[in-house]
């Protein structure tokens, strides 16, 4: 596509329920990432996927996370039993390769009640 | 490791006057360097980057930033802000070698005053 693409734009969930965000990436891009930014936080990586290469899961930040990406294209990044301290933005982006930058999605609103 | 270090997490400057937003990185090898914007409610857009050559690159929206290897620096700069400047401004670094991934800064959220 011409654009990272990420779904749902909004989502409020439940305290302990799970949730999928999806993120679609440009077509062609090999590297795919996945960041989140808490409110009035800079960016925390969480994990990236580079061809078929085992992915970096260091930024995790608990086994609740996983992220999977099918095929070399669309990844899903989901989270398990959510907590309130999981609301964030949660950006997802691409690359043909990180040394010429990221093309960022528009981002999942993620709110936990 | 890698870090970026942003001067500053807020700026506010009048319209038409002198934009700078500060960024110091480290790493032990040489950096690519970046600067992206994030207007509210958006992703982030790249302004500018470095990466070889120049170490004065030019990005959109008349933004600047020179990269300065003695002060471990690339500041943001733009002669004259406009209202529409207005938005968080985030520095990065990416290294030519290991896990091919950004750190970012923590952002510099820029206001203009009328």
């Amino acid at each position: 596509g011409a654009g990272v693409s990420q779904s749902p734009s909004n989502k409020v969930t439940e305290k302990g329920k799970d949730v999928e965000l999806r993120c679609d990436p440009i077509s062609g891009h090999t590297a795919l990432y996945w960041y989140r930014q808490s409110l009035g936080q800079g960016l925390e990586f969480l994990i990236y996927f580079q061809g078929n290469s085992a992915p970096d899961k260091s930024g995790l930040p608990s086994d609740r996370f996983s992220a999977e990406r099918t095929g070399g294209s669309v990844s899903t990044l989901t989270i398990q039993r959510t907590q309130q301290e999981d609301s964030a933005v949660y950006l997802c982006a691409s690359s043909p390769d990180a040394n010429y930058g990221y093309t960022f999605g528009s981002g999942t609103r993620l709110t936990v009640v | 490791a890698q870090s970026v270090t942003q001067l500053g997490s807020h700026v506010s400057v009048s319209e038409g006057a002198l934009v700078l937003l500060r960024c110091n990185y480290s790493s032990s090898v040489p950096p690519y360097l970046f600067w992206y914007v994030q207007y509210p409610n958006q992703g982030l857009q790249l302004l500018l980057k470095y990466t070889t050559g120049a170490t004065l690159v030019k990005g959109i929206n008349g933004f600047e930033a020179e990269f300065k290897k003695s002060e471990t620096s690339f500041h943001l700069t733009k002669p004259s802000a406009h209202m529409s400047d207005a938005a968080e401004y985030f520095c990065a670094v990416s290294v030519l070698q290991g896990a091919q991934k950004l750190v970012f800064g923590q952002g510099t959220r820029l206001t203009i005053n009328p």
